[in-house]
């Protein structure tokens, strides 16, 4: 059974930094891409970031981009997210999602069950 | 990186069929196949329904359909039911490795 766990998440001040993590098992982690798919309160979906197997193609949402940092450890089975410089609006829940193929395509077919980042002060 | 448009709402009958449309542009949606619809009950998380525009997953009713022309992709639901009513969520590929969602469609089973 495929499962994908987020942890990491927390209440941080508006500047601060915040590393996620997700742990994943139940497939071979290193045949596929992932993501990073954040959900407002309230709001709709909006993808974040994406990395593919191994690596070799990342690619982040503008609102994030030069300030969050997505990585993953094949090795551990964990993918990752730092996020820098945080602000008010990166207030969400953010769920790591696996892709169906090698690449960021963009079909994701597993999604864990979020972790909660809250940025106030 | 602009989000795809969906319409806020989309409402229908028992045993109707309903589409909702998905409007992007030629560097998304008009692109590449890599169309992928998601279904969201509240406070769930989202499934999984379609994917490269008209293929549907495992498990995934044959009452679900996808489509696509130009810029703009389409999700039908036929044979409207009750537990249909969700959020729904297109998403695209948008090239060098990046990937956006719609703003999302709220569904009301009248």
């Amino acid at each position: 059974e495929v499962q994908l766990v987020e942890s990491g998440g927390g209440l941080v001040q508006p500047g601060r930094s915040l590393r996620l993590s997700c742990a994943a098992s139940g497939f071979s982690f290193d045949d596929y891409a992932m993501h990073w798919v954040r959900q407002a309160p309230g709001k709709g979906l909006e993808w974040v970031s994406g990395i593919s197997w191994n690596s070799g193609s990342i690619g982040y949402a503008d609102s994030v981009k030069a300030r969050f940092t997505i990585s993953r450890d094949n090795a551990k089975n964990s993918l990752y997210l730092q996020m820098n410089s945080l602000r008010p609006e990166d207030t969400a829940l953010y769920y790591c999602v696996r892709d169906m193929g090698y690449g960021v395509q963009g079909n994701c077919d597993y999604w864990g069950q979020g972790t909660l980042v809250t940025v106030s002060s | 990186q602009s989000a795809l448009t969906q319409p806020a709402s989309v409402s229908g009958s028992p045993g109707q069929s309903i589409t909702i449309s998905c409007t992007g542009s030629s560097s998304d949606v008009g692109s590449y196949d890599l169309v992928s619809w998601y279904q969201q009950h509240p406070g769930k998380v989202p499934k999984f329904m379609i994917y490269e525009v008209n293929k549907r997953p495992s498990g995934v009713s044959n009452r679900f359909s996808g489509s696509k022309s130009g810029n703009t992709a389409s999700l039908t639901i036929s044979g409207l039911q009750a537990e249909d009513e969700a959020d729904y969520y297109c998403c695209s590929n948008a090239g060098y490795s990046t990937v956006v969602f719609g703003g999302g469609t709220k569904l009301t089973v009248l």
